[in-house]
């Protein structure tokens, strides 16, 4: 069945560090792919997306390429804040269009100012 | 601010009760809604898919009738776990999408349930 692998956290950076945040999934065909966050005490909300390959999502400094030869979506980017801690949730929706997400098991990002 | 009201935020319960988690739309109409279960540090599992009016398609393995889910209203699903026993401690998170195609899902802010 569809899955979706992410690097095991948790992750400590410094303030203006950069991030990588690894994903990888399976999946037939061409799902779509996501980046949600988790603040402490709140739900998810959608970070980034991109539905089909080579498209790059990108939001508030976060950028993901989708890869299809590699099957991943790593999320990244380039100078981190105090206030990107949380949780970062990789996900995919199979292609067809129904609305079930698969997610990853979350990665606990934390910076340090 | 938050379109996906859910309600309450944590919850303690004794074994044996039962224990109702409310999803509310606010400011949209959602004829499909989604319940999930979150456990520690591990991802969120999708639990059921709640349709408005009709019976929720519940995935392998979730007890139907230990996990109750109606959606009464385009605006309002409920998830009620009966006979509460301390391995449904969890986090339920609750989404919704407005009926457009390709509309984002929203996510309530989740219900932290803890069974004593």
């Amino acid at each position: 069945g569809d899955s979706v692998t992410q690097m095991e956290g948790p992750v400590t950076l410094s303030e203006e560090a950069f991030l990588t945040i690894n994903c990888t999934y399976t999946a037939t065909g061409y799902p779509s792919l996501f980046w949600y966050v988790q603040y402490p005490g709140e739900g998810l909300q959608l970070l980034l997306k991109a539905t089909k390959a080579d498209d790059k999502g990108s939001n508030k400094g976060f950028e993901a390429t989708y890869r299809k030869e590699t099957t991943s979506f790593h999320l990244e980017k380039g100078s981190v804040q105090v206030s990107d801690s949380a949780v970062y949730f990789c996900a995919l929706q199979p292609q067809g269009g129904s609305e079930k997400l698969v997610f990853g098991k979350g990665t606990k990002l934390t910076v340090n100012p | 601010g938050a379109v996906v009201s859910q309600h309450p935020s944590w919850v303690i319960c004794k074994s044996g009760t039962s224990v109702k988690i409310e999803c509310r739309s606010l400011d949209f109409q959602a004829t499909t809604m989604f319940w999930y279960r979150q456990f520690p540090k591990q991802s969120l599992m999708l639990m059921a898919t709640s349709n408005e009016g009709s019976k929720a398609t519940y995935e392998q393995g979730v007890e139907k009738d230990k996990f109750l889910i109606n959606h009464a209203s385009l605006t309002l699903s409920t998830l009620t776990v009966t006979s509460a026993h301390p391995e449904d401690s969890s986090f339920y998170i609750c989404s919704a999408s407005r009926s457009a195609k390709n509309s984002p899902l929203h996510f309530g802010n989740g219900t932290r349930l803890t069974v004593t």
